[in-house]
């Protein structure tokens, strides 16, 4: 089973907005990743947050980190249509990474 | 640079036969990752290796499903006895230090396997 849970499963906007995905989880974790899939590719890195971090940016991305309600968001602005693709959020415990089944994002031109 | 390179990109099996999949990570990365990915799910660990040790392998759905990585470079999942159930998405992925889910793991296209 899944420790990572993303909400919503499922996600469609218009270039220009923002998109947020979030992540519970279920027990103590190091550190939370958000992944990237586009359809048939591998995961590519996006962000990592330790455990003892509450918010993180890289570019256009924000993540934040509620250890006390044992969630993450990951907030893309100003969003692209390069942007569609499916985010996994991934917890680091007991040395390997859980994911989450994905929030599948669809921005429209 | 090269990245993560798996192949073959696709694959077909029969119900019954044995398949090979292969993982080339980045050169002189010392974690290695194997995970399924299910349609529409997240990738699921199998088993991780730091440099030819298999130190995971609680991932592993049964004893049809055997890794190895003898020089601590190139991997391989061999999977005996196809069944359907193990239709997925086989990714790797690999870091450059131990304990590599602290860190970024860089994923390979995956390997697509449909047994029939």
């Amino acid at each position: 089973s899944q420790q990572g849970e993303e909400d919503p499963q499922a996600l469609s906007i218009q270039e220009g907005e923002n998109a947020t995905m979030n992540c519970s989880y279920k027990t103590s974790i190091n550190n939370l990743q958000w992944y990237r899939q586009n359809s048939g590719r591998g995961l590519v890195h996006l962000i990592l947050i330790r455990s003892n971090e509450r918010e993180k940016h890289s570019g256009r991305l924000r993540v934040t980190l509620d250890t006390s309600k044992k969630s993450s968001s990951l907030l893309i602005t100003a969003s692209r249509a390069a942007d569609t693709a499916s985010y996994f959020c991934a917890t680091d415990g007991a040395g390997k990474s859980t994911f989450g089944d994905g929030t599948t994002l669809t921005v429209k031109p | 640079g090269a990245g993560v390179s798996q192949s073959p990109r696709y694959k077909v099996a029969k119900r019954g036969q044995d398949v090979a999949l292969r993982c080339d990570p980045i050169s002189g990365h010392v974690s290695l990752f194997w995970y399924q990915q299910a349609l529409g799910q997240g990738p699921e660990f199998l088993t991780y290796f730091q440099n030819e040790a298999q130190l995971d392998k609680s991932g592993l759905p049964s004893d049809r499903f055997f890794a190895e990585r003898p020089e601590g470079s190139v991997s391989t999942l061999k999977i005996q006895r196809t069944q359907q159930e193990d239709s997925a998405v086989y990714l790797c992925a690999s870091s450059p230090i131990a304990g590599a889910t602290k860190e970024t793991q860089y994923f390979g296209p995956g390997t697509r396997l449909l047994v029939l």
